[in-house]
């Protein structure tokens, strides 16, 4: 059975606070994703990755970076979290144009 | 660039009554399409997608949807919905990103809830 998992389910931080979201994805897919999912606004990409140590920027990628060290594992950081960073974050995977993606549970994080 | 509407924000069926999700999509080429579903606290599931060829495409869970070029639409239907149908549920537009993988463009979701 395919999976993606996201290190936590639930996190809180204090603003300022450098985050680190982890992905890891068992399918040896080539591309992963990060999104952002707001009420209303449905999920924007932040950032993807097509292969190890490449990333592109998505749709929302200020205050955000990301790190792409192994083909499995795909790290979103904020570097200083912000109140308006409050979100559920959404990792996926997905092996090329033809394929659909596979999304992890989420990480619901709370910045106060 | 691409965009996906879903105009119904939240519908209420009945258990039992046939269920249609309405998704209206903008892209310049044939497009690949999904809809996937979210249950409270989890993460997306796909339950069906449109790539090319029979323009009627069977899913999971006994859904469908039907891909109309002349309307720009990708609607999801399924005949009787049960009470655990009750979810959120996303049409996503599918265009190309660098490397080779789908940018998915997501519509903004509906809510649907199920009447016992």
């Amino acid at each position: 059975d395919v999976k993606v998992t996201q290190s936590s389910r639930y996190l809180v931080k204090r603003t300022g606070e450098k985050v680190f979201l982890e992905c890891v994805q068992d399918m040896d897919h080539e591309n992963m994703f990060w999104y952002r999912q707001d009420p209303g606004l449905g999920l924007r990409l932040i950032y993807f990755s097509y292969d190890v140590k490449m990333k592109e920027k998505g749709d929302i990628p200020e205050g955000y970076s990301v790190s792409r060290e192994k083909k499995e594992r795909f790290s979103l950081i904020l570097e200083s979290a912000s109140t308006n960073q409050t979100s559920m974050y959404l990792c996926a995977s997905d092996a090329g144009r033809r394929h659909e993606q596979y999304f992890g549970p989420g990480t619901r994080l709370t910045v106060t | 660039a691409q965009s996906v509407t879903q105009p119904d924000i939240h519908i209420t069926v009945s258990e039992g009554a046939s269920l249609e999700l309405r998704c209206n999509y903008s892209y310049g080429a044939t497009p690949y399409l999904f809809w996937y579903v979210q249950s409270p606290g989890q993460g997306l599931q796909l339950l069906l997608k449109y790539f090319s060829g029979d323009t009627l495409v069977q899913g999971i869970k006994g859904f469908e949807a039907e891909f109309k070029r002349s309307q720009s639409s990708f609607n999801l239907r399924k005949p009787s919905v049960h009470w655990s149908d009750a979810a959120e549920y996303f049409c996503a537009v599918g265009g190309w990103l660098t490397g080779g993988g789908n940018k998915l463009t997501f519509g903004t979701g509906t809510q649907l809830k199920v009447e016992l």
